[in-house]
């Protein structure tokens, strides 16, 4: 079993809607990431908390420490959301190393 | 935050040779971080690249394969040596800020090998 667990793996939506992914982890944590990946390869760093809630435009991001679980949102979706959303955390203790989840393939059609 | 360059952005390359990735940090920085991710596949640490000293390098990955260089503070290789077609992957360098925890990634380059 992964530490970091995603899900749903491949999302689709309609333009407009409202959008969740899901990250489940097993281990303790100092952060949690929330990246993206566009099909060039390019990963941009959305979100670093490590608790409660944090807005960005049309992106909230939140977390649950108690129960290990952290949650992306989208909000109004357009086509440009169209990326491998990746929630990655940092491990409690003295460690910089990340652990990744396996990805969303989200596709927002219009 | 932090804005990090990678050149070359992809290549192409044969079987047996070489390759060099430079990763390029507009502010110093003390952690770098090398990664690989295969297709479909999620990022693999490779090794961690600290100004002067050697690059730790994580379970799977041997210094002859994927030499590392951190010649200062803003700047850092990673060459891919004798390569094979599992070496195709998207090859990504990450900075760590001190004090704030997390990492910021460059843009990637795109290697396939034939």
């Amino acid at each position: 079993k992964n530490e970091v667990e995603q899900s749903p793996q491949n999302l689709t939506a309609q333009e407009g809607e409202f959008i969740t992914i899901n990250c489940s982890y097993s281990v303790g944590i100092s952060a949690l990431h929330w990246l993206q990946q566009h099909p060039g390869g390019g990963i941009v760093s959305l979100f670093m908390l490590s608790s409660g809630k944090k807005k960005h435009g049309r992106l909230i991001a939140t977390i649950n420490i108690q129960e290990k679980h952290s949650s992306l949102h989208i909000t109004a979706s357009h086509p440009r959301d169209s990326a491998v959303y990746i929630c990655a955390v940092i491990g409690a203790g003295n460690t910089d190393k990340l652990i990744f989840g396996t990805g969303t393939r989200l596709q927002v059609f219009p | 935050s932090a804005v990090i360059s990678q050149k070359p952005s992809r290549d192409i390359c044969q079987r047996g040779t070489s390759l060099t990735i430079q990763c390029q940090v507009d502010s110093q920085v003390t952690m770098m971080f090398w990664y690989r991710q295969q297709p479909g596949q999620s990022l693999t640490l490779i090794a961690t690249a600290n100004q002067g000293s050697e690059a730790t390098y994580e379970s799977g990955f041997v210094i002859d394969k994927f030499p590392i260089s951190r010649p200062n503070l803003t700047f850092s290789t990673l060459t891919v040596s004798n390569m094979s077609p599992e070496d195709s992957s998207i090859y990504l360098c990450s900075v760590g800020l001190a004090g704030a925890k997390g990492q910021f990634f460059g843009p990637g380059t795109r290697l396939t090998v034939l």
